[in-house]
Parts: structure tokens; C-alpha cells; sequence
């Protein structure tokens, strides 16, 4: 059974560039996370969806931020314009709620987004 | 505001030197504890689910233990296999969102 797959693992761009982050979950999974990672912040919380439809987006840092799930198979996050401080990994995650409880988050591997 | 801290933030243990981690929280209505292993230049990976104090969990050398303020992930006789960052997440009544703490870096020399 595939995991979470994220494309593209690395990505280099220039400050000002558009960069898409791409993620197909677990099959049969209804709530879909993205997170951040940094030395400085550890694990952040960006969006998450449920049911193809975004819960909660106050992690999103700013407008430059946008994160769409169009299906119940892909969901994409987009920084436009992008900026140095926006460098990091993100990881996308995948979880099926059990009563009341969301359960484990099954992780990609990540994303590593550098900005120069 | 819903806190998750973790320390140490750094451990280094000779293999066979057995040790804890912790992970404290102060939460409202804690619906839930995970712990996670991260390796290198992956995702964080699913460890254990503790709901209650007093609930504990094993899984081969790790032993993941719960009260009422925090949680402890032992570790027997570690391996250097074991190396990894282990990351603390709770989940709340407020919320069906895990809060995920900073991580302990975990680093077994042979």
C-alpha cells in the first residue's frame, strides 16, 4: 500500500518565484494536513482539510500562502511570491478519523524548499 | 494557550545505556498522546497512541508511559538503530489537531 506521496522532494527557486508543493494521500483517508519544518520552529501546522474541504488555515503564515484540495487524491500548497524565510521542508500528512480522535498521521517524506 | 515541551533537546547514549525522554504538557482536556520517531531526510513515523494516565505501550526496546502532566519514552539497552528525532504530539478536547513539540534528537554511538 503507498504512503503519502509529496512532490517534488527538493526544490531550489530564486526569492520571487512561484513554487507548487504537491500531495497525494492514503486512499480512503478524510482529513489531509500540511505542515513546516524548521530548526527554529519545529513542526507547524499550516492547513489541513477535511474531506476535501479547509478546516482550519490560521497556520497559514501569510497571504502569499495558498493550499487547495481538489479531489479526494491530490492537494497542492502554493507560495507566491516566494521568499528566503519561506525555506524549509514541508511535509504533508494523511490521517483517517476514528471517533473522536483524528488517530496517527501517516507523513510523506517531504518536501526540502530552499529560496535564494 | 496549549503547551508541548520536550526535553533533553539533545541526548547521546553509548549503546546498552538505557535513558527517558520526556515530553510534558499543559493541555485542556487531553484527548490523546502520540509519540513519533523521525529519521534523517524523512517524515516523522508513527510510534505509539496513549489516551489515559497510567496507560503505557511497548514496542521492542521503547516503552511509552502517560500521567496526568506527561509522558515518558523509555529506552532499554538502545541500539544505535535507535538513533532518530522522537517527537511528542497531543491532542486536545478542542481540537482533533495534534500540537506537535520540538523533538529530542536521540543519538546512540556503538
Amino acid at each position: 500500500d503507498a504512503g503519502v506521496i509529496q512532490s517534488p522532494r527538493h526544490e531550489v527557486t530564486e526569492m520571487g518565484q512561484e513554487v507548487t508543493l504537491r500531495c497525494k494521500p492514503i486512499s480512503g483517508h478524510d482529513y489531509l494536513f500540511w505542515y513546516r519544518q524548521t530548526m527554529m520552529r519545529g513542526l507547524e501546522l499550516l492547513i489541513y482539510f477535511n474531506n476535501n474541504v479547509p478546516i482550519d488555515d490560521s497556520g497559514m503564515p501569510e497571504d502569499r500562502f495558498s493550499a487547495k484540495m481538489p479531489n479526494a487524491s491530490f492537494s497542492t500548497l502554493k507560495i507566491q511570491p516566494s521568499e528566503p524565510r519561506d525555506s524549509a521542508v514541508y511535509f504533508c500528512a494523511s490521517s483517517k478519523r476514528t471517533g473522536s480522535n483524528t488517530g496517527e498521521l501517516f507523513f510523506g517524506e517531504g518536501s526540502r524548499l530552499t529560496v535564494l | 494557550e496549549d503547551q508541548v515541551t520536550q526535553s533533553p533537546e539533545a541526548l547521546r547514549l553509548q549503546e546498552g545505556e538505557s535513558s527517558s525522554l520526556n515530553c510534558s504538557y499543559t493541555v485542556s482536556g487531553l484527548r490523546g498522546l502520540f509519540w513519533y520517531r523521525q529519521d534523517p531526510g524523512k517524515g516523522p513515523e508513527f510510534l505509539f497512541t496513549l489516551y489515559s494516565a497510567g496507560e503505557e505501550k511497548e514496542k521492542e526496546r521503547l516503552k511509552a508511559t502517560l500521567t496526568k502532566k506527561e509522558s515518558f519514552l523509555h529506552i532499554t539497552a538502545p541500539k544505535p538503530e535507535d538513533s532518530a528525532t522522537y517527537l511528542c504530539a497531543v491532542q486536545t478536547g478542542g481540537s482533533y489537531i495534534p500540537t506537535f513539540g520540538r523533538g529530542t534528537s536521540l543519538i546512540v554511538h556503538p
